[in-house]
Order: C-alpha cells, then structure tokens, then sequence
C-alpha cells in the first residue's frame, strides 16, 4: 500500500512553545490530508480536513488559530501547534488520500506523541 | 454529518473462537465503509473495506457484511489468533463539499486469550 510518513514520533515542548508536525506521502499525491487526534483508548478525532492549495476545513470545537494548518504541496500537510499547553498532550495522527481516488481508502502516519511539559 | 456507533467497546475471546463487531450509521449517503486495526502505538491499518453496491466481502479469515437498508455493517473474524489482539475501528464515509471525510466508530478493543 502507500506509504505516509508523519515525523516527529515523539516530541517534548515547554508550555508557550510552539511544535510543527510534517505528515508526507511518500508514493502518492494527496489532495486531501486529515489530522486526528487520539487520546488513549479511544477514537480517532477529526480535526481538521487539509486541502492542497486551500484553507483547511476545521471541525466544530477545534481552534483554527490554535492549530495551524498548511497543505503546500500535493504531497504535504503541516500541523502546527502553537502556544502548547499540558492539556494539548495527546497523540496526533495523520491520513491522505490518493488524489486519483475520490472516495478510498485513507493511509494513515505513524502519529507523533507529543507531550507539553 | 455522518454518525458512526459501534459496539462492543471490548471484546475478550478465546483462541479459535469468531468475533463480531458491530457498527451502525447514519448518513444513507455514505457508500464506503473501511475497516481498520490499531495496535498499541501505531497507526491504524486497514485489514478490508466495503463498498455500497456489495453486501458482502471475504477475505481469508476476516468478512464484512452491510446491510444498506438497516445502516449496518460488520466485520466477523473466524479462527482468531492472539495476534489478532488489537483494537478494531470502523468507518463510513459520506460526501461532504465533495471531500469524502470518513467518520470513525468509537473502537472495539479485541483481546484473544491463548
């Protein structure tokens, strides 16, 4: 299957910092990239639907100001987390969509844990 | 917007035993419905998918049955192995703006005791 690659993994930051995670398709163009969040033991949250060239769509309760999202290019989406504070500590997943494929399957990152001391 | 329910939360069974998870929606638009397996710190996987023109899907030990009218679809698993331990999410996707966004079930945590 297609591979995406979300880096960091893992990342620690001080409250007040500001933490960007990467989210790539490696062998595909993805017009529409989605950011999750997970806490444990449970679903995956919609955040935010990342489309190339355009502003993202948030979902209801998520602060566009707060996570900054930016899709440049067909095979990037960032998720910035500005102004981190502990109760922003959670795994943040990322997925994107082969633009040849309108309504398939979804890959998905491989997370990144980030943790806000 | 689409609303996914699935059931059950957990489930524990025995090596060999089947499993079913169960998931219910709401949008009679959406018309695909993946299937995906979690396990503990890495990214979901999808283990098979269904689209709404089939009612049914099999693949080796894992099947996926949807019933349109109804709005439900499951995901059955014979033969279960320990591996098979993790946690199970099912989706619908429906068209929003033309986007397609999944929406995910709550998650069933399967545990297969050897």
């Amino acid at each position: 299957g297609a591979v995406v690659s979300q880096h960091p993994s893992r990342v620690i930051c001080k409250s007040g910092t500001s933490v960007k995670i990467e989210c790539r398709s490696l062998d595909f163009q993805a017009t529409t990239m989605f950011w999750y969040r997970q806490f444990p033991k449970q679903s995956l949250m919609l955040m935010a639907t990342s489309n190339e060239g355009s502003k993202a769509t948030y979902e209801q309760g998520v602060e566009k100001d707060k996570f900054l999202i930016n899709h440049a290019s067909l095979t990037l989406s960032t998720l910035t987390v500005t102004s981190a504070h502990p109760e922003d500590s959670s795994f943040y997943i990322c997925s994107a969509r082969d633009v040849e494929g309108l309504n398939t399957e979804a890959f998905f990152g491989q997370g990144t844990r980030l943790t806000v001391v | 917007g689409e609303n996914v329910e699935q059931h059950p939360s957990t489930l524990s069974v025995q090596e060999g035993d089947s499993a079913v998870i169960k998931c219910t929606y709401s949008d009679s638009a959406s018309n695909y419905f993946p299937w995906y397996k979690q396990e503990l710190g890495k990214r979901p996987q999808l283990i098979i998918d269904i689209r709404s023109n089939v009612g049914e899907k099999k693949d080796q030990r894992i099947a996926v049955t949807l019933n349109k009218t109804a709005k439900h679809f499951s995901l059955h698993i014979t033969e279960t192995q320990p591996e098979d331990s993790a946690v199970y999410f099912c989706a619908a996707s429906s068209p929003s703006g033309g986007s397609y966004i999944p929406t995910f079930g709550r998650g069933t945590s399967l545990i297969v005791h050897p």
